[in-house]
């Protein structure tokens, strides 16, 4: 049964601390999404890659995030140095880009506390 | 730009009645619509996906969904709710089939009454 995993699943910290999350996509998958979930804002997207090229970036706080994709079994999420206001759920997703009405795959989560 | 209102942050309903949960999108393209839902401590699993062709949608668990161009909604229904539906559901848009990123909308809570 192919699924996205992630990598923690808990992560406290403190503030100023350098967190990273990781991200294995379903193989054969070449789209990958990053996605932040608060109770404020509800789902937002981050940023996204297809065949490891950055796609689209704009969701994401440029001074302290960075996504990147060392190779296609790997997505990476970034925070240094991360804040209290970084607290959230991280979903990373991934999909194909072949035809319309594409299903994205959810991981189950990062769930990042920063104190 | 494009965005998505959901009706109602909380739905309650009593066990075998109808379910249905309000969606509005707006959209500069032709939207493709998603249903998402997530329980406790989960990720997202797609429900349903409108994807131009017709225009009632049928998903998983009895979901089905309706797209209405002229009301610009995608509401999705259950003709009789079970207590396992009791989730998070999410409507979403996008303008690129969902090869691109999603938007979602808030979020509606549903309760399930015995």
């Amino acid at each position: 049964d192919a699924r996205v995993t992630q990598t923690p699943r808990d992560k406290v910290t403190e503030m100023g601390q350098e967190v990273t999350m990781r991200c294995q996509p379903i193989l054969g998958h070449n789209t990958v999404f990053w996605y932040r979930q608060t109770m404020m804002q509800g789902l937002e997207l981050l940023a996204y890659f297809r065949n490891r090229a950055p796609l689209d970036d704009s969701g994401m706080p440029k001074d302290r995030f960075s996504a990147e994709m060392p190779d296609a079994t790997l997505a990476t999420l970034k925070i240094q140095p991360s804040e209290p206001r970084d607290s959230a759920v991280y979903f990373c997703a991934s999909g194909g880009d072949r035809g319309y009405g594409n299903e994205q795959f959810f991981g189950p989560g990062t769930r990042l506390t920063v104190l | 730009a494009q965005s998505v209102t959901q009706l109602g942050s909380h739905v309650s309903v009593s066990e075998g009645a109808l379910v249905l949960l309000r969606c509005n999108y707006s959209s500069s393209v032709p939207p493709y619509l998603f249903w998402y839902v997530q329980y406790p401590n989960q990720g997202l699993q797609l429900l349903l996906k409108y994807t131009s062709a017709a225009t009632l949608v049928k998903g998983i668990n009895g979901f089905e969904a309706e797209f209405k161009k002229s009301e610009t909604s995608f509401h999705l229904t259950k003709p009789s709710a079970h207590m396992s539906d009791a989730a998070e559901y999410f409507c979403a848009v996008s303008s690129g089939g969902g090869a691109d990123g999603l938007t979602f909308g808030k979020g509606t809570h549903l309760i399930i009454q015995p």
